[in-house]
């Protein structure tokens, strides 16, 4: 059985960074065609990805989030960890990890972590 | 914001078809399969349909998936009072370089 699930903080202050955790159980990283992605979802609004991370170490991010995130992996701890930088209001979300699978291209989130809310206040 | 197109909302009574559709571009949908998930309120979305037309297991044959061209639908045939819930499409995108979400369609059963 494939679980994740997110771990950090509930609140944030503005310009703090933010460092999650996904801790996944039920297949490898280092499997061939194994990634991990972190979407995050407002409240009350739609989706939005904001990185992946794949079985190579290839990573790939949102282009409007780019400089502010970093994606990296602990293959021996089963973890996937997502920095971003100068955390705004505007960031309070949702934060999902989900097993990313990519056979050729594309690819799809399933399963998905049950989700940890950030609010980012003073 | 989302790059892809959905309806904000669609209805219908218990029994009835209902269709969504998720409109995008030549870089996203035209270039690659499209997935479509569910999310329950209050949970976490679920994949309900994969590479365009896939199930996994054990989701219920009333949902179905296509794509043509640069838009794709998602049907929901036999309607019942579970399929309540928001319904987001999603692919990646070859210009973006990344995965891109529909805008969310909230499927109301009346």
């Amino acid at each position: 059985q494939v679980t994740l699930r997110e771990s950090g903080p509930a609140l944030v202050k503005p310009t703090q960074t933010l460092t999650l955790t996904c801790t996944f159980s039920g297949f490898s990283l280092s499997t061939s065609g194994m990634c991990v992605s972190w979407i995050r979802q407002p409240p009350g609004k739609a989706l939005e990805w904001l990185a992946r991370i794949d079985w190579d170490d290839d990573k790939y991010y949102s282009t409007s989030l780019k400089t502010r995130l970093t994606i990296s992996k602990d293959t021996s701890k089963n973890q996937v960890v997502l920095t971003m930088t100068n955390m705004d209001p505007v960031d309070t979300a949702t934060y999902y990890c989900a097993r990313t699978k990519v056979p050729a291209g594309g690819g799809w989130f399933d399963p998905w972590g049950q989700g940890i809310l950030v609010t980012v206040s003073s | 914001q989302s790059v892809l197109t959905q309806p904000p909302s669609a209805s219908g009574t218990p029994g009835q078809r209902v269709t969504i559709s998720c409109s995008g571009s030549i870089s996203n949908i035209g270039s690659e399969t499209v997935n479509w998930y569910q999310q329950l309120p209050g949970t976490a979305p679920k994949l309900l349909i994969y590479s365009n037309n896939q199930r996994p297991s054990g989701v219920p044959d009333r949902f179905s998936g296509s794509k043509s061209g640069t838009s794709a639908s998602l049907a929901i045939s036999g309607l019942q009072s579970e399929d309540e819930a928001d319904y987001y499409c999603a692919t990646w995108d070859d210009r973006l370089n990344g995965f891109v979400f529909g805008t969310g369609t909230k499927v109301t059963v009346l």
